[in-house]
């Protein structure tokens, strides 16, 4: 079954300085790939998505995620953090092409201090 | 363009109740999924539907159902409510189901959740 693993449950930067979320995947076939950002009290937002077109991807907001299949690696970076960038992530994989359904990371929350 | 919708925002219920969670997708999107999120496993999927047909089940008990109408909207019920059954439970939408969620506009939009308080 395929799936991720995000690594840190909390990550803090201060503002201005590099952002960098982990996130691993196990997949025995090409796996489509996405970052989703929480805000408190809302529901999941599309940051970026990995679907084989291109190994780097950018997102909005300023982030990009870079596929690398030889690490099994699809990291989120950010040059300069902001406030507002303080959340919580989610990197998620398609399960099975034939359906919708995203199996998640269990989250990383980014705290932004200034 | 509307997002998707869901109500209540916010409901409390005592252990033994029912509850039914409404999910109203984006205009012209006719699939919808529900997720729901805990502190404890994070989220997992629940169902998918795509023209009032269940496509995908996740690993829940029978207490949990849903159904979708005609017009693309869905609903979600839980039974016999335990307190584990406490968390927030999130519907997404999008164009078709499959590898449609891939594409161009097709991927899922998620709403802002019903949050679930068992007592």
């Amino acid at each position: 079954a395929q799936s991720v693993t995000q690594l840190g449950s909390h990550v803090s930067v201060s503002e201005g300085a590099l952002v960098l979320l982990r996130c691993n995947y196990s997949s025995s076939v090409p796996p489509y790939l996405f970052w989703y950002v929480q805000y408190p009290n809302q529901g999941l937002q599309l940051l970026l998505k990995y679907t084989s077109a291109a190994t780097l991807v950018k997102g909005i907001n300023g982030f990009e995620a870079e596929f690398k299949k030889s690490e099994t690696s699809f990291h989120l970076t950010k040059p300069s953090a902001h406030m507002s960038d303080a959340a919580e992530y989610f990197c998620a994989v398609i399960a099975n092409s034939g359906y919708s359904t995203l199996t998640f990371g269990k989250g990383t929350m980014l705290l932004v201090s200034p | 363009k509307a997002g998707v919708t869901q109500t209540p925002r916010y409901l409390i219920k005592t252990r033994g109740q029912q509850v039914t969670l409404s999910c109203s997708p984006i205009s012209g999107h006719r699939s919808v999924s529900w997720y729901q999120q805990t502190p404890g496993q994070g989220l997992q999927f629940l169902f998918e539907y795509f023209s009032e047909t269940q496509r995908n089940k996740g690993n829940f008990p029978g207490r949990f159902s849903g159904r979708q109408f005609s017009n693309s909207r869905s609903e979600m019920n839980v039974s016999t409510l335990e307190l584990g059954d406490s968390a927030l439970y999130l519907c997404a939408s999008s164009l078709e189901p499959g590898q449609g969620a891939v594409s161009g506009a097709n991927v899922l939009t998620f709403g802002a959740g019903s949050r679930l308080t068992v007592l």
